[in-house]
């Protein structure tokens, strides 16, 4: 089945430093990739939409200079979270729809990013 | 190594019948589970959660551990809840990492 994979699983930084996700669709080309943010209560967010070659679509509320996001190729897309805050520490999901089928996503496992 | 499985990629029932949509998962530790429904266009959402043993919207999941699932159910199925559902568990041992499964796409017939 398809794969989608987070790289690194957790990780834990200093408040003010940026922190980069990875999701890799690991044998199957996404053009378009999510990302979420799981917030408490386990409830899931969509943050932004990544569309390989153009720019990210960002959710309402959400900050785009803030939450970088980046999709290079056809099997990643990253996720930068700039000048991170505590506030910001969470559970980041991505997902990603295999080209050209429009009905189904594959999620990855989850980043777990803690701040300091 | 955590998985789920939900073995049906596609499920067709017609109104007012039961519908079943299964997830079956592999846990060595006690797992936390989830149901997650995306509706047409519209963000994925929490459904319910085992832990709860709440019905959401007439649905309800019961985790068996003896037969590791946790099959989503609802006696009487109505159009609104075509959707594509996804089941995921959540790995204490790991992270509280989320293991979904591949979801399956209701389809209700009016």
């Amino acid at each position: 089945g398809a794969v989608v994979s987070q790289h690194p699983s957790r990780v834990i930084c200093k408040s003010g430093t940026s922190v980069k996700i990875e999701c890799r669709s690991l044998d199957f080309q996404a053009t378009t990739m999510f990302w979420y943010r799981q917030f408490p209560k386990k409830s899931l967010m969509l943050m932004a939409t990544s569309n390989e070659g153009s720019k990210a679509t960002y959710e309402q509320g959400v900050e785009k200079d803030k939450f970088l996001i980046n999709h290079a190729s056809l099997t990643l897309s990253t996720l930068t979270v700039t000048s991170a805050h505590p506030e910001d520490s969470s559970f980041y999901i991505c997902s990603a729809r295999p080209f050209p089928i429009t009905d189904t996503q594959y999620f990855g496992p989850g980043t777990r990013l803690t701040v300091l | 190594a955590q998985r789920v499985t939900q073995p049906e990629k596609l499920l067709s029932v017609f109104k007012g019948a039961p519908v079943e949509l299964k997830c079956n998962y592999s846990y060595s530790g006690s797992p936390e589970l989830f149901w997650y429904v995306q509706y047409s266009r519209q963000r994925l959402q929490l459904l319910l959660r085992h832990i709860s043993r709440e019905s959401i919207k007439g649905f309800t999941a019961d985790l068996n551990k003896g037969e590791t699932s946790f099959h989503l159910k609802k006696p009487f199925a109505q159009e609104e809840d075509s959707a594509m559902y996804y089941c995921a568990l959540s790995a204490e041992n790991t992270g509280n990492q989320f293991y979904f499964g591949t979801g399956t796409s209701l389809t209700v017939i009016p």
